[in-house]
């Protein structure tokens, strides 16, 4: 079945404390995004990745890394965590150039206490 | 940033009515996508128009885009209980290396029964 994973679903941690979201696509995608969803502001991104090795930032890339080895992989870390990055995080994949639809990841809810 | 701004933010209706939500950006696109989600759940891919189309049709959404206008119309006709959901339009640009597929804040539907 053609899909976009995330892990973990749901994360409470604390401010500081190292975390990395993983995506996987299983579709031979080139194009990898990640976004944050936030009551009143819509979906944000925070970065994509165009291939292998080919990242660029989006439009809230400040506190957030991210790193493109593997075509299927495309996590994002958050190497010291704070309270305003609390949010509904979603990770897509599609083909490139985007001629078609782009493919959505169940979400990530993380809290940061 | 060329984010896409739908308009209305929210639109309640009754079952049975029509929905119509716009779409308007900023800079040149190579097609236009609108996008589904239901409550904290992923976005599902509903549509695409090319730049060089002007209307598309898929079961009960009508899709117009006005690109010297740079506008975008979704219209749900005979809209259900189930159809209840966020709806986001995306705009998508390529050339070269470079480009993107950028979400609006999205407009949030409610369909009573």
């Amino acid at each position: 079945e053609a899909q976009v994973t995330q892990n973990p679903r749901y994360l409470i941690t604390v401010t500081g404390k190292k975390l990395t979201v993983t995506c996987s696509q299983n579709m031979n995608h080139e194009y990898m995004s990640w976004y944050r969803q936030d009551p009143g502001l819509g979906l944000r991104q925070i970065y994509y990745s165009m291939n292998v090795e080919v990242t660029d930032k989006g439009d809230v890339p400040e506190g957030y890394k991210v790193s493109r080895k593997e075509k299927r992989n495309f996590p994002l870390i958050l190497e010291s965590p704070s309270p305003n990055q609390t949010s509904l995080y979603f990770c897509a994949s599609s083909l490139w150039p985007p001629r078609g639809e782009q493919f959505f990841g169940p979400g990530t809810r993380l809290t940061v206490l | 940033s060329q984010q896409g701004e739908e308009d209305p933010q929210a639109l309640s209706i009754q079952e049975g009515e029509n929905a119509t939500m716009n779409c308007s950006y900023k800079t040149s696109i190579n097609n236009l996508q609108w996008y589904r989600q239901n409550s904290g759940r992923g976005l599902v891919h509903l549509i695409l128009i090319r730049s060089n189309e002007r209307e598309k049709h898929s079961g009960r959404l009508r899709v117009t885009l006005d690109t010297s206008k740079k506008s975008s119309s979704l219209l749900i006709t005979a809209s259900r209980a189930a159809d209840t959901a966020s709806y986001f339009c995306a705009t998508a640009y390529y050339g070269g290396s470079q480009g993107n597929l950028i979400f609006g804040k999205g407009t949030k539907l409610s369909v009573k029964p």
